[in-house]
């Protein structure tokens, strides 16, 4: 298995700043994922982190907006730029483990949880 | 375009009572599914996935492909089985994981 932990686990912030969110991992991970989960909704996959290179973002998702860092296989940050309320979110980064050959799982972070005021 | 729907946003069963959250799906390769969990006050976490064909806490799930369907059934409704069930697809390959939009179970005494 995987335990994931991130920081901060909720904030309010307000609306034109900016907000870096960690997700540390008790194990080296090959692919790690950053999602979002707007209230009342489902999560959305924004982008992949991977590491020593430029995360790979989803239709409707850019990095000027929420840039990744991906340091090495334990450690990922998400940063989510100049704030809006619509970003009020939680945020989510989970990880992907092989469990046997051709078998992965996923395992999810408890989520952070930002309001945009 | 993939795409994962749960027609309910909640269903209220009684203890003891049979279930089935309905997930359907729309994509255009061979699908993998699965069904995330989320108890409250507690992180998402992998119910199943239909390549398993297994059974986790009483509950099945059975790859329809002619209906694009992956219901989650349990013959018998526990109160500890009250929470957030999320049916997802992945895409790509890759990790990615398309959800649905979810359903709430909750199991009444």
């Amino acid at each position: 298995s995987a335990v994931i932990s991130q920081k901060p686990s909720r904030d309010i912030c307000q609306r034109g700043t900016s907000l870096t969110i960690q997700c540390q991992v008790d194990s080296q991970v090959t692919m790690m994922f950053w999602y979002r989960q707007q209230p009342g909704q489902s999560l959305t996959l924004i982008a992949t982190a991977n590491q020593g290179s430029e995360a790979t973002y989803e239709s409707g998702f850019v990095i000027d907006k929420f840039p990744i860092s991906r340091p090495n296989l334990t450690f990922s940050t998400l940063t989510v730029s100049n704030m809006s309320p619509e970003d009020s979110s939680i945020y989510l980064c989970s990880v992907e483990k092989v469990i046997s050959r051709g078998y992965y799982e996923q395992y999810f972070g408890p989520g952070t949880r930002l309001t945009v005021t | 375009a993939q795409r994962v729907t749960q027609p309910e946003k909640l269903l209220s069963v009684f203890k003891g009572a049979p279930v089935e959250l309905k997930c359907n799906y729309s994509y255009s390769g061979s699908p993998e599914l699965f069904w995330y969990v989320q108890y409250s006050r507690q992180r998402l976490q992998l119910l199943l996935r239909h390549i398993s064909r297994e059974s986790i806490k009483g509950f099945t799930a059975d790859l329809n492909k002619g209906e694009t369907s992956f219901h989650l059934k349990k013959p018998f409704a526990q109160e500890e089985d009250s929470a957030m069930y999320y049916c997802a697809l992945l895409y790509n390959q890759g990790g990615k994981l398309i959800f649905g939009q979810g359903t709430e179970l909750s199991v009444k005494p």
